[in-house]
C-alpha cells in the first residue's frame, strides 16, 4: 500500500486566492481526518469523516474553509479566500476506526499564503 | 488549555544518554498513543497503550501508561541520532478522533 497520499506537497499562493488540498486515504480505511500543524498551536483537528460523512467540523476555523469526501478514496480541503494566517502544514490521516488502531498520516501539504 | 501536556518541550542530549518524556492530563483516557514525526513528514505511530500500568517496549523505547490512565511516559535508553524527532502523544477524547499534545522536540547529537 502506498499509504496516505497528499497533493500538492508545497503550495505558495497569494492572499485572496482559492487553495485546494487533496488526499487519498488508505484503501479500506473508513475514517479520514484533516489536521493543521503550526509552531504556535501544534496539531489541530479541522474535520473528520466516517464512511464519507462529515462527523465533526467544529475545528474548521471559519467559513472560508470547506471539506468534501465524495467517495471513499478521495477528499479535498478548500480555502477560499486564503489569508496569510492560513499558512501551515496541512495533514490528512486515515484509520480503520477499529478499536485502538492508530492513524496513518500523509506527508502533508506545506501551504504558504503571501 | 491543552488537554494533553507534554514535557519537556525541547530536549537536546548527547548520543548514548538516556531520557524520559512525559504526557500528562487531568482526564482519563481509554487508550493513549505515541507518534514520532521527522522533518517534512507526517507523524508515525509508535505504540498504543490501553491498560492502566501497562508497559510496552519497542527496542530501546519503553512506554508506560499511568495506573489511572491519565498520563504516560516514554523512556529512551542509549539515545542515537536516529531518534531525533518530534514525539507526540495522542488520546481519544471521544469518538474516533484523536487529540494531540504539543510534542517534545528531541535532538540527539553525535
Amino acid at each position: 500500500d502506498a499509504g496516505v497520499i497528499q497533493s500538492p506537497r508545497h503550495e505558495v499562493t497569494e492572499m485572496g486566492q482559492e487553495v485546494t488540498l487533496r488526499c487519498k486515504p488508505i484503501s479500506g480505511h473508513n475514517s479520514l481526518f484533516w489536521y493543521r500543524q503550526t509552531m504556535m498551536r501544534g496539531l489541530e483537528l479541522l474535520i473528520y469523516f466516517n464512511n464519507n460523512v462529515p462527523i465533526d467540523d467544529s475545528g474548521m476555523p471559519e467559513d472560508r474553509f470547506s471539506a468534501k469526501m465524495p467517495n471513499a478514496s478521495f477528499s479535498t480541503l478548500k480555502i477560499q479566500p486564503s489569508e496569510p494566517r492560513d499558512s501551515a502544514v496541512y495533514f490528512c490521516a486515515s484509520s480503520s476506526g477499529q478499536g485502538t488502531g492508530g492513524y496513518t498520516f500523509g506527508s502533508g501539504t506545506r501551504l504558504t499564503v503571501v | 488549555t491543552q488537554l494533553l501536556e507534554q514535557s519537556p518541550q525541547f530536549l537536546s542530549i548527547q548520543e548514548g544518554e538516556n531520557l524520559t518524556v512525559y504526557c500528562n492530563s487531568s482526564s482519563v483516557f481509554s487508550s493513549l498513543q505515541w507518534y514520532r514525526q521527522e522533518p517534512g513528514e507526517g507523524p508515525v505511530l509508535l505504540v498504543t497503550v490501553v491498560t492502566g500500568g501497562e508497559v510496552k517496549k519497542l527496542k530501546r523505547l519503553t512506554f508506560q501508561f499511568g495506573d489511572a490512565r491519565k498520563d504516560s511516559s516514554l523512556h529512551i535508553t542509549a539515545a542515537q541520532p536516529g531518534d531525533t524527532g518530534l514525539y507526540l502523544c495522542a488520546a481519544p477524547p471521544g469518538g474516533s478522533r484523536l487529540t494531540f499534545g504539543e510534542g517534545t522536540q528531541l535532538t540527539v547529537n553525535p
